[in-house]
């Protein structure tokens, strides 16, 4: 089954870091872009990052540049969000999302979602 | 950073009504742009991509149109199950999300 499981998520005071995993399955994990979206409680979609197939290029919001990285392990299937400095604005549903994109570049067309995990950044 | 800009941010229609949502750039981003799906306590679905094509399994109802800056989202009969929220979505530059638009039943 084609699949993206998150975990890692949880109670973090402000300042503070934690590093999400996004499990992948059912597809060449190796061959795709990935991407990061977060939804804070109510509003909207917001995305957070992206990283080509390859690992090679990536890319960030604003909001998160400087505090956020995005890495993979393609013998592992593993995409990861390693998040420092913890502001209570990053709050959300953590979601990873499989880009169209291949192994060089990033397209920015996410056909595949996981259920996302809790951030909730709080003292 | 490119704004998406959705109208209306919420909408309530019967069963079988056509449903349009629209969705403005502000810069020109050809036909770089997605349509989602979230209904409520799930992940977003891809409906459509590159303005106008449909995602392979999604039923034929939905349709998307447009490029440059002003996009449009139409359901051609709402059914119970559309009940959802949509986004529009541009890819030209870093990704960006519109506001979303919370469809109802009336």
């Amino acid at each position: 089954e084609v699949q993206l499981l998150e975990s890692g998520g949880g109670l973090v005071q402000p300042g503070g870091s934690l590093r999400l995993s996004c499990a992948a399955s059912g597809f060449t994990f190796s061959s795709y872009a990935m991407s990061w979206v977060r939804q804070a409680p109510g509003k909207g979609l917001e995305w957070v990052s992206a990283i080509s197939g390859s690992g090679g290029s990536t890319y960030y919001a604003d909001s998160v540049k400087g505090r956020f990285t995005i890495s993979r392990d393609n013998s592992k299937n593993t995409l990861y969000l390693q998040m420092n400095s913890l502001r209570a604005e990053d709050t959300a549903v953590y979601y990873c999302a499989k880009d169209t994109g291949g192994i060089t570049m990033v397209r920015g067309v996410l056909d595949l979602w996981g259920r996302g995990t809790l951030v909730t950044v709080s003292s | 950073d490119i704004q998406m800009t959705q109208s209306p941010s919420s909408l309530s229609a019967s069963v079988g009504d056509r449903v349009t949502i629209t969705c403005q750039a502000s810069q020109d981003i050809s036909n770089y742009l997605n349509w989602y799906q979230q209904k409520p306590g799930k992940a977003p679905k891809l409906l459509i991509y590159d303005a106008s094509n449909l995602e392979t399994g999604v039923p034929s109802r939905f349709s998307g149109s447009g490029s440059g800056t002003d996009f449009t989202f139409t359901i051609s009969s709402l059914q119970p199950e559309d009940i959802a929220t949509y986004y529009c979505q541009q890819y030209d530059n870093l990704p960006t999300f519109g506001q979303g638009t919370r469809l109802e039943i009336k």
